[in-house]
């Protein structure tokens, strides 16, 4: 069965500082794994998602992440933190031979100005 | 413009009360979810549609019952509501399987006292 963990419900950086948002999956299989955001009061929006193409993927907004097979991890990062990053973040992973996907429980990113 | 939408937005009921929250994307898109988020639990997938007549549970589908009639369309039928699905609804779209990004709708947040 898959799980997905995401270390640290709440995260806080200062603008400018280097954001890591951890996440790691447990697959039996070689997994899809995507990073979600949700702005306050919206649904969620695709971030960055990892098909077993290359291992280090590019995402929207200088956001990337990548994956570690090794490590069983998928960790977000951005270079520089912005205002405008405060979001829930998410982490989910996905069987490729089935339709089920699962979500981690969701990282608060909060920047301090 | 391509979009899931969800109606209402916001709902208060009473124990026992049948409802209907709707769901319909304009992306011709195959593939639908529902979903519940739950502060600490983050998304849990709720019910899911490969196809029209095509549904299947997902991790919580105790007290839910879904249709799948047309292709746009997946409504969330609750019975007989209860204070604990008291909680944040989204509904979301995928072009095939979940291997594929998800498109979410706005979020229906539910009140059952």
């Amino acid at each position: 069965a898959q799980s997905v963990t995401q270390l640290g419900s709440h995260v806080s950086v200062s603008e400018g500082a280097l954001v890591l948002l951890r996440c790691n999956y447990s697959s039996s299989v070689p997994p899809y794994l995507f990073w979600y955001v949700q702005y306050p009061n919206q649904g969620l929006q695709l971030l960055l998602k990892y098909t077993s193409a290359a291992t280090l993927v590019k995402g929207i907004n200088d956001f990337e992440a990548e994956f570690k097979k090794s490590e069983t991890s998928f960790h977000l990062t951005k270079p520089s933190a912005h205002m405008s990053d405060a979001a829930e973040y998410f982490c989910a992973v996905s069987d490729p031979r089935d339709d089920k996907i699962i979500f981690g429980k969701g990282t608060r990113l909060h920047i301090l100005p | 413009e391509a979009q899931v939408t969800q109606n209402p937005r916001y709902l208060i009921t009473v124990t026992g009360k049948k409802l209907t929250v709707t769901c319909s994307q304009n992306m011709n898109h195959e593939y639908m979810s529902w979903y519940r988020q739950d502060p600490g639990l983050g998304l849990r997938q709720i019910y899911y549609s490969m196809n029209v007549e095509v549904t299947d549970k997902g991790d919580v589908p105790e007290g839910y019952k879904v249709s799948r009639k047309e292709k746009r369309n997946f409504p969330l039928i609750l019975e007989s509501p209860s204070p604990n699905q008291t909680s944040l609804y989204f509904c979301a779209s995928s072009p095939r399987r979940t291997t594929y990004e998800q498109y979410f709708g706005p979020g229906t947040r539910l009140t059952v006292t």
